[in-house]
C-alpha cells in the first residue's frame, strides 16, 4: 500500500500565525484528502484535493481558512490560517486505494496557545 | 440523524473473550465499509473492508454487512490486551468521501 509522510508531526504555534503541513505520497494517487480530528472526537474530513483543481470543501470548512495546495499526483500541503486555540487538533491526509481502503499519514499534532 | 453512529463505549472484554462492535450507517446508497483501528496518539489503521452483504473473514477478526438494515459490526475473536484502542467505523458514500463514526472504545482486560 502507498506510503505518506506527513509533517511536522507536531507543533506549538501562537494565535494569529499560520502553519502549512504537507504530504508526500509514494506513488501518484488522484484524490488527497484531509481530515480534523479534535481532541476525543472522530475524524471529520474538511476537504478533497485533486491535481489541478480547486479543492472541494465540506461544510463549515472554507478556503480562506484552509487553503490547499495540490501542485501534483503525489504531493499536498494544508495550511492552517489565522490560528486560535479552537484549531488544535491532528491534522490528517489520507489517499484512496482501491479496495486497500484509504491510507492516513502520521497526523500533525497542532496546539495552538 | 448522523450519517454513520457507532456507541462510544467504553466496551469492556475479558482477554480471550469475543468483542464485538456495531456500526449504523444512513445512507442507503453506499457501497464500501471500512474498520479502523486508532490506538492513542497514532493515525488509523485499516483492519477490515467489506462490500457486499454478509460475513469477510481476516484471522481473528470478522466484519459482518447488512444492507437492508444498513448495519456494519466487527466482531474481534480471542481478544487480547493489545486490541485495546479506538474502532472507528467508516462509510465510503457520494463522491468518493469516507465519513467517520464517532468510533468505540475497546478495553480488553487480562
Amino acid at each position: 500500500s502507498a506510503v505518506i509522510s506527513q509533517k511536522p508531526s507536531r507543533d506549538i504555534c501562537q494565535r494569529g500565525t499560520s502553519l502549512t503541513i504537507q504530504c508526500q505520497v509514494d506513488s501518484q494517487v488522484t484524490m488527497m484528502f484531509w481530515y480534523r480530528q479534535q481532541p476525543g472526537q472522530s475524524l471529520t474530513l474538511i476537504a478533497t484535493a485533486n491535481q489541478g483543481s480547486e479543492a472541494t470543501y465540506e461544510s463549515g470548512f472554507v478556503i480562506d481558512k484552509f487553503p490547499i495546495s495540490r501542485p501534483n499526483l503525489t504531493f499536498s500541503t494544508l495550511t492552517v490560517s489565522n490560528m486560535s486555540p479552537e484549531d488544535s487538533s491532528i491534522y490528517l491526509c489520507s489517499v484512496e486505494q482501491g479496495i486497500r481502503g484509504y491510507t492516513f499519514g502520521s497526523g500533525t499534532r497542532l496546539t495552538v496557545v | 440523524q448522523k450519517e454513520v453512529e457507532q456507541n462510544s463505549g467504553p466496551l469492556s472484554v475479558p482477554e480471550g473473550a469475543i468483542a464485538s462492535l456495531n456500526c449504523t450507517y444512513s445512507d442507503r446508497g453506499s457501497q464500501s465499509f471500512f474498520w479502523y483501528r486508532q490506538y492513542s496518539g497514532k493515525s488509523p489503521e485499516l483492519i477490515m473492508s467489506i462490500y457486499s452483504n454478509g460475513d469477510k473473514e481476516d484471522g481473528r477478526f470478522t466484519a459482518q454487512l447488512n444492507k437492508a438494515s444498513q448495519y456494519v459490526s466487527l466482531l474481534i475473536r480471542d481478544s487480547q490486551p493489545s486490541d485495546s484502542a479506538t474502532y472507528l467505523c467508516a462509510v465510503k458514500g457520494k463522491s468518493d468521501k469516507l465519513i467517520f463514526g464517532t468510533g468505540t472504545r475497546l478495553q480488553v482486560f487480562p
